[in-house]
């Protein structure tokens, strides 16, 4: 069964410190997909990222960067230099090979950048 | 282009009370979902539809029924409503297969409170 573990609850920075969200999956899938997602304060949820199994690539979009590690079956997710505006619930998911197999999430970690 | 959009946003029912929580997209997907949101647990599947014509239950069904109208629309009913059922509820769709990336996009969520 596919699993996403987000250790961290909640995380505090001040701003302008970098942050690291961690995330660990499980599946017996070798194909799969994880993505993560953004839920601010107004309660959308904004999608960030899409990451293929068999592309291990990291991803860097601006402040935002991926480090994807099959080896240790993580997904974790940076801000550089966070801002206020990072502050948000961010969500780690998981999807197996199949196209109809819905996103398995993780509890999520509020992040809180302070000024 | 909406993308999905449900309804109503916000809702207060008292316990015994039905009600359905609507949803429909515009971006020609296969796949919809229902989720809940409860603090501290992250989304959790109500119950799913692979495509027009299929529903499948999720992590959580007790309590919902569900129907695919046809392929835009998707809609969740709570028969008698519950304090438990007290949450946000987030519909989604998707277009799956590797060419889509099996990303899930969702609506703005539906705040529900039952006293």
């Amino acid at each position: 069964a596919q699993k996403v573990t987000q250790a961290q609850t909640e995380i505090s920075v001040v701003e302008k410190e970098d942050v690291t969200l961690d995330c660990v999956y499980e599946t017996r899938d070798t194909t799969y997909y994880l993505f993560w997602y953004k839920q601010p304060p107004s309660g959308e949820l904004v999608f960030l990222i899409r990451r293929n199994s068999f592309d291990e690539q990291n991803e860097i979009s601006g402040r935002y960067s991926w480090n994807f590690q099959k080896s240790t079956s993580s997904f974790n997710f940076t801000i550089t230099a966070s801002q206020v505006v990072d502050s948000a619930v961010y969500f780690c998911a998981l999807s197996e090979r199949s196209g109809n197999t819905p996103l398995v999430f993780g509890k999520g970690t509020r992040l809180s950048v302070i000024a | 282009n909406a993308g999905v959009t449900q309804t109503p946003k916000f809702q207060v029912l008292k316990t015994g009370q039905s009600m359905t929580l609507q949803c429909a997209q515009d971006m020609n997907h296969n796949s919809m979902y229902w989720y809940r949101q409860d603090p501290g647990m992250g989304l959790r599947l109500i119950y799913y539809s692979a495509s027009e014509g299929t529903t499948d239950k999720g992590e959580v069904p007790n309590g919902y029924n569900v129907s695919r109208l046809n392929k835009r629309e998707f809609s969740l009913r709570l028969e008698s409503a519950a304090p438990s059922q007290t949450s946000v509820y987030f519909c989604a769709s998707r277009f799956p297969g590797i060419r889509s990336g099996n990303t899930i996009y969702f609506g703005e969520g539906s705040w529900l409170t039952v006293v």
